[in-house]
């Protein structure tokens, strides 16, 4: 079955960027979605295929991909940013929904 | 307002079954590819299946560990998603979150707030 691997943990200061990967096999064929999860609170998407940004969704939100690997940014972090955020692709093969074990992300 | 709002929850013993709802509003819910997404204490976002919209023929699809015991359905006409939970594990312990897509491979735009099954005798 198809996997996504994600860092346990990002920490960053007020101010600086947060980069949060998540790797797959060949990841860049696929639409990878990212969502912020607070606790107490219901996921919401940031991130829709790979690098479109919800409206609402600040735009120091950022997703990329390259080969295996796409990538959260999230440039100028606040206080408020901090939360578990995770990856999700469509894995055609298996007809499942995948998750990445998520990143909790801290701001120092 | 557009809202999904589970209910059902509750304490169930190993090998038991539960079935919970989602009640859907302020959006075509006939249109709506539903999911259920699980959180157990401590861990991650775990898919555990999905139905299709009912124009789209409502096939469901489940992840391994739940399939063959859980059966997703809906009732179009109470805009409400079911999830019938049969023979269940100390493992199926979590916060079940129903959620709505609007194509195949399109992101969860709703989300419930969750309602939590525990499992233990």
């Amino acid at each position: 079955s198809y996997v996504l691997t994600q860092p346990p943990s990002v920490s960053v200061a007020p101010g600086k960027t947060a980069i949060i990967t998540c790797g797959g096999d060949d990841i860049e064929s696929k639409s990878v979605h990212w969502y912020q999860h607070k606790p107490g609170q219901a996921p919401v998407v940031v991130i829709r295929y790979g690098s479109d940004r919800p409206s609402g969704i600040p735009e120091r939100f950022s997703g990329s991909d390259s080969e295996n690997t796409a990538t959260l940014t999230i440039s100028r972090v606040e206080a408020g940013d901090e939360a578990d955020y995770y990856c999700q692709v469509w894995d055609d093969s298996s007809d499942h929904w995948v998750f990445g074990g998520g990143t909790k992300l801290t701001v120092l | 307002e557009v809202q999904l709002v589970e209910s059902g929850g509750g304490l169930v013993k190993p090998g038991g079954s539960l079935r919970i709802a989602c009640e859907a509003s302020g959006f075509t819910f006939t249109d709506a590819w539903m999911n259920w997404v699980r959180q157990a204490p401590g861990k991650g976002l775990e898919w555990v299946g999905r139905i299709r919209s009912t124009f789209d023929a409502g096939t469901t699809e489940y992840a391994a560990p739940v399939k063959d015991r859980f059966i997703i359905s809906r009732d179009d006409s109470k805009n409400t998603l079911f999830l019938q939970m049969n023979n269940l594990k100390n493992d199926d312990t979590a916060l079940y979150y129903c959620s709505a897509a609007f194509r195949p491979e399109s992101p969860f735009d709703i989300w419930g707030q969750g309602t939590m099954v525990t499992v233990s005798s």
